[in-house]
């Protein structure tokens, strides 16, 4: 069973440009979850989707960034326009339908560095 | 004040001998706490989690969680350098996977 995976796995752009990462979950987790860990500071959490929902967004730090999670599969995470504070790893973890506890199944990542 | 405090490290220990890492937490709502693994350039990855205070054992690893003191811990016996990587300590508030995060611990095992 293929795990949670990220794309692109590293993004390199300027400061004002556009970036969208996206998030394949696990086949058939409900929950998708969105965190990143800006550099020398821990992993933080941005938002949690129960399938196409946002059950969650109190951690999305302003409205430059936008997820969505179209049909309950994969989701997207745009940052416009991308500011240099924004660089770091965005991370995305999904589980199980009826799972809200901590155990979730993370990807490798999306690593944003913003010129 | 961090909400949940580790020390980065790194800590180094021989093979074979325990390794003993530590992770304070400041609200007293979390109800949950997890360990993650992490290597370098990897995702992180579930090893323990902890519900109840005292001692939970899998395999070589022990979690231990004391709510009084608001203080967790994971012990790893037998040490390997195949555990060389980062822990990552995390509470939660039980019913939701919305995690705080410490800044991880990084653990070098020496042959």
């Amino acid at each position: 069973e293929a795990g949670v995976t990220q794309f692109p796995s590293h993004s390199v752009i300027e400061k004002g440009q556009t970036v969208t990462l996206r998030c394949d979950p696990i086949s058939g987790h409900d929950n998708l979850y969105w965190y990143r860990r800006v550099m020398g500071k821990e992993i933080k959490f941005l938002l949690h989707f129960v399938k196409e929902s946002k059950q969650d967004e109190s951690g999305m730090p302003n409205n430059r960034f936008l997820a969505e999670r179209t049909g309950g599969t994969y989701s997207t995470l745009k940052v416009q326009p991308a500011e240099l504070e924004d660089s770091g790893v965005y991370f995305c973890a999904s589980s199980p339908p009826g799972s809200y506890t901590g155990e979730l199944f993370f990807g490798e990542g999306s690593r944003l560095t913003v010129l | 004040q961090k909400e949940v405090e580790q020390n980065s490290g790194p800590l180094s220990v021989p093979e074979g001998a325990i390794a003993s890492l530590n992770c304070t937490y400041s609200d007293r709502g979390s109800q949950s706490f997890f360990w993650y693994r992490q290597y370098s350039g990897k995702s992180p990855e579930l090893i323990m989690f902890i519900y109840s205070n005292g001692d939970k054992e899998d395999g070589r690893f022990t979690a231990q969680l004391n709510k009084a003191s608001q203080y967790v811990s994971l012990l790893i016996r037998d040490s390997q350098p195949s555990d060389s990587a980062t822990y990552l300590c995390a509470g939660g508030a039980g019913n939701t996977g919305k995690l705080i995060f410490g800044q991880g611990t990084t653990l070098q095992v020496k042959p």
